[in-house]
């Protein structure tokens, strides 16, 4: 597709319950970012891959989040043990790579996870 | 450090009047700045950005943001506001050495028929 994709788009878990999102990028874009919406916020960085390589974790809020993209294209974040402050909207974001356009980053529709 | 302020969280105006939904950013260098809009269980959509061109930038459906270096600003208006603008409008500045976004906590508009 044109466009960054997410599956699933809603994700019920029990506490505790591991959790994995998937994102599909822009073909073609080297940059793929995470980031963390809570209800009535703005987007929070997690972390940030350039190809396969994970150039920034810093903003992962636990040891509990891991992230990966092994061949450099599709990307998933995972969540190990939910708790119930998990609950949010994961957005994942890729651009160009190249210093043009600004970097502009193309958002995908996001998933909506909810821990119970 | 870079970061962005946006002014009001709530925002209503009437269909057909003046849309002014402000940002004012925080950077020690020339910023990149970027207006997403959010529907309703959607992701963002880019808007329009600054990246150091024109100050006047023109984005889709109409809106439009001024650079102003000397406020710190980058507002985003729209002339005449429409029904299907009501949506969650963020700011956001890139970092450049890190190549991150910081985004603004977002601004509400309602429109009014």
């Amino acid at each position: 597709g044109a466009g960054v994709s997410q599956s699933p788009r809603y994700k019920v878990a029990k506490r505790g319950q591991d959790v994995a999102l998937r994102c599909d990028p822009i073909s073609g874009h080297v940059s793929l970012f995470w980031y963390q919406q809570a209800l009535g916020q703005g987007p929070e960085f997690l972390t940030y891959f350039q190809n396969e390589a994970q150039l920034d974790k810093s903003g992962l809020p636990s040891d509990r989040f891991f992230a990966e993209r092994p061949e450099g294209s599709v990307s998933t974040l995972k969540i190990q043990r939910t708790q119930q402050e998990d609950s949010a909207v994961y957005l994942c974001a890729s651009s160009h790579g190249s210093g043009r356009d600004g970097e502009t980053q193309y958002f995908g529709p996001g998933t909506r996870l909810l821990v119970l | 450090a870079q970061s962005v302020t946006q002014l009001g969280s709530h925002v209503s105006v009437s269909e057909g009047a003046l849309v002014l939904l402000r940002c004012n950013y925080s950077s020690s260098v020339p910023p990149y700045l970027f207006w997403y809009v959010q529907y309703p269980n959607q992701g963002l959509q880019l808007l329009l950005k600054y990246t150091s061109a024109a100050t006047l930038v023109k984005g889709i459906n109409g809106f439009e943001a001024e650079f102003k270096k000397s406020e710190t600003s980058f507002h985003l208006t729209k002339p005449s506001a429409h029904m299907s603008d009501a949506a969650e409008y963020f700011c956001a500045v890139r970092n450049m050495t890190r190549n991150q976004f910081y985004f603004g906590t977002g601004t509400s508009l309602t429109v009014i028929p």
